[in-house]
């Protein structure tokens, strides 16, 4: 059961243009939505991330959109530089409640080249 | 530096050889978990610990044992180990749960069984 979809899986953008990542999820318990960002090699490292009492949420060049009530969000990416190219994960989490435990969903990934 | 450790980065091994990735974190995190990221599904959580000798399973866990008998340390150990536990590894850790916050990762290990 994928919880947080995620799309486009690949995206090509010419440098200065807009990048638009979007995904989806379902289970409205959901509380805190990152997006990490992974270079070749590398592990993920926190890009930006938003808490659904807000819409949007802007930093430097990346803007996360928020939409509770489609259960949707996206990723901008403004001016889209070659250095930009890397791997996008979004992601949803939540404590289940009772139980004391915790749930981090991610997406599937989407790969960004930038060409110059 | 705070950072998130494991070892080792690469590794190829038999089937059926028991074997442990290390992964060790300096910021005195309660929670840290194990991921494999596999090509066309994402990250996906093997197994996670909330505090010590606190862990539970993810979305994957089986063929995999994990411990925390310390803040600092989260090993992954793979009994007998099988081709379909191929896969790049990721270990992270949180400060706390409760706030939701970042999750830092370590660089990676990719293991190859054979």
């Amino acid at each position: 059961q994928q919880q947080v979809k995620q799309s486009p899986q690949s995206l090509i953008v010419q440098k200065g243009g807009i990048s638009i990542i979007n995904c989806a999820y379902e289970n409205t318990a959901f509380d805190y939505f990152p997006w990490y960002q992974q270079f070749p090699g590398k592990g993920p490292a926190l890009l930006i991330a938003i808490r659904p009492d807000v819409s949007e949420k802007k930093e430097g060049r990346f803007t996360i959109s928020f939409n509770k009530s489609a259960k949707q969000f996206s990723l901008h990416i403004m001016d889209s530089q070659p250095g930009d190219s890397a791997t996008y994960f979004c992601a949803a989490s939540m404590r289940e409640p009772g139980a004391g435990s915790y749930q981090l969903t991610f997406g599937k990934g989407t790969k960004l080249s930038v060409i110059p | 530096e705070a950072q998130v450790t494991q070892n080792p980065r690469y590794l190829i091994t038999v089937t059926g050889k028991k074997l442990t990735v290390t992964c060790s974190q300096n910021m005195n995190h309660e929670y840290m978990s194990w991921y494999r990221q596999d090509p066309g599904l994402g990250l996906r959580q093997i197994y996670y610990s909330m505090n010590v000798e606190v862990t539970d399973k993810g979305d994957v866990p089986e063929g995999y044992k994990v411990s925390r008998k310390e803040k600092r340390n989260f090993p992954l150990i793979l009994e007998s180990p099988s081709p379909n536990q191929t896969s790049l590894y990721f270990c992270a850790s949180s400060f706390n749960v409760k706030m939701n916050t970042e999750a830092f990762f370590g660089q990676g290990t990719r293991l190859t069984v054979v």
